[in-house]
């Protein structure tokens, strides 16, 4: 069975602070992708990142970092020098290439960023 | 850049009624995907679809529901009879090949009284 959790449902941070969305996922295929997702308040789900699961180099965009460790089937996100902007639900999510074609979401996880 | 759009943005309807939620997927995208998201909960996987045909669909996608690719660039759902549960966001996505990141829509906004 394919299943993604985040266990955090609720963050609350100061501005400025460094955050860490968690995200674990269970997969039995080999080849398959991680996908985060941000959905601010307006409500539309804008893609940030995708990782296949043969690359697990860390990856940094800007403020935002990723880091997938197979060894522990997670895949964490972390907003350094958090901004109010920032404030939003995020989803982790997954696919597999071996099966249907359809991306699960984690439940997601609803980060308040307090001026 | 190009982009999924989704018309209308908010639907109110009475129970019972049929409603159409229309999108436009990316042009060169192959496959389309709707989605829904009940206030405040997880993002749920409805149906998938690809040449013409569904590919796959959830256990929420019931007899009530159908989806329609009319003319080659239209994406439609339909309810058939809304129940108040149908009330939620629904997101339409498209891929242009299989693991391609989903571009989504910004979302309808579905009511029902």
């Amino acid at each position: 069975a394919q299943k993604v959790t985040q266990a955090q449902t609720e963050i609350s941070v100061v501005e400025k602070e460094d955050v860490t969305l968690d995200c674990v996922y269970e997969t039995r295929d080999t080849t398959y992708y991680l996908f985060w997702y941000k959905q601010p308040p307006s409500g539309e789900l804008v893609f940030l990142i995708r990782r296949n699961s043969f690359d697990e180099q860390n990856e940094i965009s800007g403020r935002y970092s990723w880091n997938f460790q197979k060894s522990t089937s997670s895949f964490n996100f972390t907003i350094t020098a958090s901004q109010v902007v920032d404030s939003a639900v995020y989803f982790c999510a997954l696919i597999s290439s071996d099966r249907d074609d359809k991306i699960i979401f984690g439940k997601g996880t609803r980060l308040h960023i307090l001026p | 850049e190009p982009e999924v759009t989704q018309t209308p943005s908010h639907q109110v309807t009475q129970m019972g009624q049929e409603v159409i939620l229309r999108c436009v997927p990316i042009s060169n995208h192959l496959y389309f995907y709707w989605y829904r998201q009940i206030l405040g909960q997880k993002v749920e996987f409805l149906v998938s679809f690809y040449n013409n045909e569904i590919s796959e669909k959830s256990e929420i996608f019931d007899d009530q529901f159908s989806v329609e690719r009319p003319d080659g660039s239209n994406f439609t759902l339909k309810i058939r009879s809304t129940k108040l549960e149908d009330s939620a966001m629904y997101f339409c996505a498209s891929i242009e090949n299989v693991n391609s990141p989903l571009h989504f829509g910004n979302g309808t906004r579905l009511t029902v009284t």
